[in-house]
């Protein structure tokens, strides 16, 4: 079956627009995560979805980062008022269980705030 | 912020010899895993250790874990080009439910 889907892949804004960047997991998956991955680094922890409740969202940076899973399957980052340290990539992974032993990866999308 | 360290940060080896990468974590966990990461890619599991266990292996890979040590390497054996990437260890924890990862190691296999 289908992997981890993100969209937009590449995605380039001029500071202070607004941005939204879609996951779509795999189907069935109960546990979504959204992590940053900035250049050279690992990826860190943004927020965590159990179906379409949101239970740990500690790693969103600033206020402007918001994240929704309405149904409990496709979810949307969205940052408002981009600023230039908001360039990285932009990981999703789903997990089958709610215990996410083992996470599926999107191949991300690249966000470069200009 | 990270949850732990990749020792060494880059490692270049010959195709055929064996790669060892280091990861060090922080807190009290229940799993270790290992990812790869290709260039533009998203990450890959590779192989999963227990908190009770000590060593692991899966066809090339072999992982040992030392949780007095909070410490886990991750070798690779009769290295081969395909294996060009970046390495990333996570750490998990049921308590928060999250995966903590480091730094990672960018392995390069020269042919």
């Amino acid at each position: 079956g289908a992997g981890v889907s993100q969209s937009p892949r590449y995605k380039v804004a001029k500071r202070g627009q607004d941005v939204a960047l879609r996951c779509d997991p795999i189907s069935g998956h109960v546990s979504l995560f959204w992590y940053q991955q900035a250049l050279g680094q690992g990826p860190e922890f943004l927020t965590y979805f159990q179906n379409e409740a949101q239970l740990d969202k500690s790693g969103l940076p600033s206020d402007r980062f918001f994240a929704e899973r309405p149904e409990g399957s496709v979810s949307t980052l969205k940052i408002q008022r981009t600023q230039q340290e908001d360039s990285a990539v932009y990981l999703c992974a789903s997990s089958l269980r709610e215990r996410p032993i083992t996470q599926y990866f999107g191949p991300g999308t690249r966000l470069t705030v200009l | 912020s990270q949850q732990g360290e990749e020792d060494p940060q880059a490692l270049s080896i010959q195709e055929g010899e064996n790669a060892t990468m280091n990861c060090s974590y922080k807190t009290s966990i229940n799993n270790l895993q290992w990812y790869r990461q290709n260039s533009g890619r998203g990450l890959v599991h590779l192989i999963l250790i227990r908190s009770n266990e000590r060593e692991k292996h899966s066809g090339r890979l072999r992982v040992t874990l030392d949780t007095s040590k909070k410490s886990s390497s991750l070798l690779i054996t009769a290295s081969r080009a395909a294996d060009t990437a970046s390495y990333f260890c996570a750490s998990f924890s049921y308590n928060n439910n999250d995966m903590r990862f480091g730094a990672g190691t960018r392995l390069t296999v020269k042919p």
